[in-house]
């Protein structure tokens, strides 16, 4: 049981790349989150997914987009990457239901 | 507009005293609190929650603290160890939100020998 998984771990990209962050959970869970982690900020939601087959905007989602795939599945993309896309993301799953939330180890993103 | 608020981004206690974290929240309708602890290159990983019924919720060294009429809540780790070095966020849940989490800024706490 991995619970909740990321990849990659690390990504340097240069403005204007594109990529996507890969995201899944092996604990059937129906709700999944993307947030981001920034000095200062906390986490902030991005994208989240209430049920496979939804996704609704979080707190801030410009210059992000994205997909679940299936109910493991969640992944986020930056199409147009940004020096203020800089950061640490984390993926998220929780029971149905449930307010307690599992965390990914995160993705490390710096953006030059 | 920050409905959860940590206004103490970091704290230094030595080992055995008593650690206290705090968290003000501005919307009275979040239904629990929760805190997690996070770890460098780590993801963060579930503490403890509250109940907004409750006004105390104990689990082994750590009791979290919830005064409704003040929207604050408080953490109390007893007595402080090493390990616990770490970034705590403070989070809250509305029933009815998506299981949604509003995230503090986090305190960094520093347990030192």
């Amino acid at each position: 049981n991995a619970g909740v998984t990321q990849t990659p771990k690390f990504q340097v990209l240069k403005t204007g790349q594109s990529m996507t962050l890969q995201c899944a959970q092996d604990m059937n869970h129906n709700s999944m989150y993307w947030y981001r982690q920034d000095p200062g900020m906390g986490l902030r939601l991005i994208y989240y997914s209430a049920s496979e087959g939804t996704t609704d905007k979080g707190e801030v989602p410009n210059g992000y987009n994205v997909s679940r795939l299936n109910k493991r599945e969640f992944s986020l993309r930056l199409e147009s990457a940004a020096p203020s896309q800089t950061s640490v993301y984390f993926c998220a799953s929780t029971n149905p239901g449930g307010y307690e939330q599992y965390f990914g180890p995160g993705t490390r993103l710096t953006v030059t | 507009d920050q409905q959860v608020k940590q206004n103490s981004p970091s704290l230094s206690v030595q080992e055995g005293r008593i650690s206290i974290l705090n968290c003000d929240y501005t919307n009275s309708m979040f239904d629990y609190f929760l805190w997690y602890k996070k770890y460098p290159a780590e993801g963060p990983t579930f503490l403890i929650s509250i109940s907004s019924i409750k006004d105390k919720n104990e689990d082994g060294r750590f009791t979290v603290f919830l005064n409704k009429s003040a929207k604050h809540l408080s953490l109390h780790i007893v007595p402080s160890q090493p390990g616990d070095s770490a970034v705590y966020f403070c989070a809250a849940y509305r029933t009815g939100t998506a299981s949604k989490l509003t995230f503090g800024t986090g305190t960094r706490l520093q347990v030192t020998l």
